[in-house]
């Protein structure tokens, strides 16, 4: 099956810090989504971004299809961004299941 | 134009007893995902349902475990006879196709196992 690896797997930012959380993998993808799991357990959908760029507030999300990789920027970021982020991909002729990478545990302080 | 709903948040089992985690998919969403996280863990895909049928259960333990998502009514994950092992979040999300589309997901239902 495909495999999905993020970076880097723990982060600490000083609130007003920017980042830049990465997704690799290894095979074509028909979907590729990121996930913000604050720390109450709730599953946030951030992107669904299969190639291209987008934006929304803060945030920004670029996927190189081509390259295999995703990128997830975070600006001015605030202690409410804190939590886990995941990337998971659709791979590309498989019946829609996703798969998630290990996620990258993000702490944003004061 | 209400998300997808999972219940109950929160349920507690002694082992040995069944445990049903009940999804009701967005409105206009034929297409049902069942993932389990275990503690410190990413999601792990289970099964993919559509009305009536099972699509994809390639992800479920072949023992205990099983699901449905009937004609009328939301999609069910049962688990028979409970170990401790079983303790994990379970979430459900849907889809309105297939595929080349974003899955959305509940708030998970949270099972321990005493």
């Amino acid at each position: 099956g495909i495999q999905v690896e993020q970076s880097p797997p723990d982060l600490i930012l000083q609130e007003g810090a920017n980042s830049t959380l990465r997704c690799n993998f290894s095979d074509s993808v028909n979907n590729l989504q990121w996930f913000h799991q604050n720390p109450w357990g709730q599953l946030i959908n951030l992107f669904y971004i299969p190639s291209g760029t987008k934006q929304n507030g803060r945030l920004s999300a670029t996927t190189v299809a081509t390259e295999r990789y995703s990128l997830l920027y975070i600006s001015s970021s605030q202690t409410t961004d804190s939590g886990v982020y995941f990337c998971a991909v659709e791979q590309a002729g498989t019946a829609s299941k996703l798969t998630f990478g290990t996620g990258t545990r993000l702490q944003v302080t004061l | 134009n209400a998300g997808v709903m999972q219940n109950p948040r929160h349920l507690v089992r002694r082992r040995g007893q069944e445990a049903r985690l009940r999804c009701s998919p967005m409105k206009g969403h034929s297409h049902v995902y069942w993932y389990r996280q275990l503690p410190e863990e990413g999601l792990k895909f289970m099964v993919y349902l559509q009305k009536e049928n099972i699509i994809d259960e390639s992800g479920m333990p072949k023992e205990r475990f099983s699901a449905e998502f009937p004609k009328e009514g939301p999609s069910i994950l049962r688990i028979q006879q409970v170990v401790r092992g079983d303790s994990a979040a379970y979430f459900c999300a849907s889809s309105q196709e297939h595929s080349n589309q974003p899955q959305h997901f509940g708030d998970g239902t949270r099972l321990s196992i005493l």
